[in-house]
C-alpha cells in the first residue's frame, strides 16, 4: 500500500478480554516494528520484526503481550487479558531495511486503545 | 530506563518568536532523527543526523548534532501555527539493536 495502515483506529475493550491489533507495513519493507505511546508522551518501543523473526522481544510490557508477523508482511499484536494501564495508542511503523543508517521509518496512525 | 531526555516537556509560545528544544542522553548515538506529530497522526521524520557536530537547516528549523554525538538540538525561527506538535528525537546506535529509541517528547504549542 501506498502508507503504513492500522486497524482499529480506534477500539474500546473490557478488562480481561484479550485484543489484537494489526499493521500492514508499506509493500517491500523488509523492517517492521511497534510503539506504544501514551497521551502527549513519547513513543515507547515493544518489538520488532526483520522479516518475519523478532529477535529481542524484552521490549514486551508483560507476558500477555505477544506479536507476530507472518509472509514478511502483516503484523498482529495481541494483548491479552487487557488492564487498564493498557491503555495507549499503538504505533506500527515500518522501513525498508533494518538498521539506522539513512534509513527512514514510516509510521502508521496509530490504534488507540481504551480499556474500561 | 528513558535513554533520550528532552526539554522543556511543554512551550507555549507567540507566533513569530524563536524557540529549542534539546534532546540529551548520556548514550552515544550513531545517528539521531527528529520527527514531528500532529494529534491523532504518526510522527514524521523530519531530518537524520549522523556526523558529531553535524548541522542542518529545513527551511526555518535547524537541527546540530552534539560534537560527542550525546545531545541534539532543534532550533525554529519565526515559530508559526503550523509548527505547533509533539516534537521527539529519536537515536539509535549498535547497543540499541540498530532500533531507534524515542525520547520523551516536546509538545509545542505556538499561539497566534
Amino acid at each position: 500500500g501506498a502508507g503504513v495502515s492500522q486497524s482499529p483506529s480506534n477500539k474500546v475493550t473490557e478488562k480481561g478480554k484479550d485484543v489484537e491489533l494489526r499493521c500492514d507495513p508499506i509493500s517491500g519493507h523488509t523492517a517492521l516494528y511497534w510503539y506504544r505511546q501514551s497521551l502527549g508522551q513519547g513513543l515507547e518501543f515493544l518489538i520488532y520484526f526483520q522479516g518475519n523473526s523478532a529477535p529481542d522481544k524484552s521490549g514486551l510490557p508483560s507476558d500477555r503481550f505477544s506479536a507476530e508477523r507472518t509472509g514478511g508482511s502483516v503484523s498482529t499484536l495481541t494483548i491479552q487479558r487487557t488492564q487498564q494501564e493498557d491503555s495507549a495508542v499503538y504505533l506500527c511503523a515500518s522501513s525498508l531495511l533494518l538498521g539506522y543508517s539513512g534509513n527512514t521509518i514510516y509510521f502508521g496512525e496509530g490504534s488507540w486503545l481504551t480499556v474500561v | 530506563t528513558q535513554l533520550l531526555e528532552q526539554s522543556p516537556q511543554f512551550l507555549s509560545i507567540q507566533e513569530g518568536e524563536n524557540l529549542t528544544v534539546y534532546c540529551n542522553s548520556s548514550s552515544v548515538f550513531s545517528s539521531l532523527q527528529w520527527y514531528r506529530q500532529e494529534p491523532g497522526e504518526g510522527p514524521v521524520l523530519l531530518v537524520t543526523v549522523v556526523t558529531g557536530g553535524e548541522v542542518k537547516k529545513l527551511k526555518r528549523l535547524t537541527f546540530q548534532f552534539g560534537d560527542a554525538r550525546k545531545d541534539s538540538s532543534l532550533h525554529i525561527t519565526a515559530a508559526q501555527t503550523g509548527d505547533t506538535g509533539l516534537y521527539l528525537c529519536a537515536g539509535a546506535s549498535w547497543n540499541t539493536g540498530n532500533q531507534f529509541y524515542f525520547g520523551t517528547g516536546t509538545s509545542l504549542t505556538v499561539i497566534p
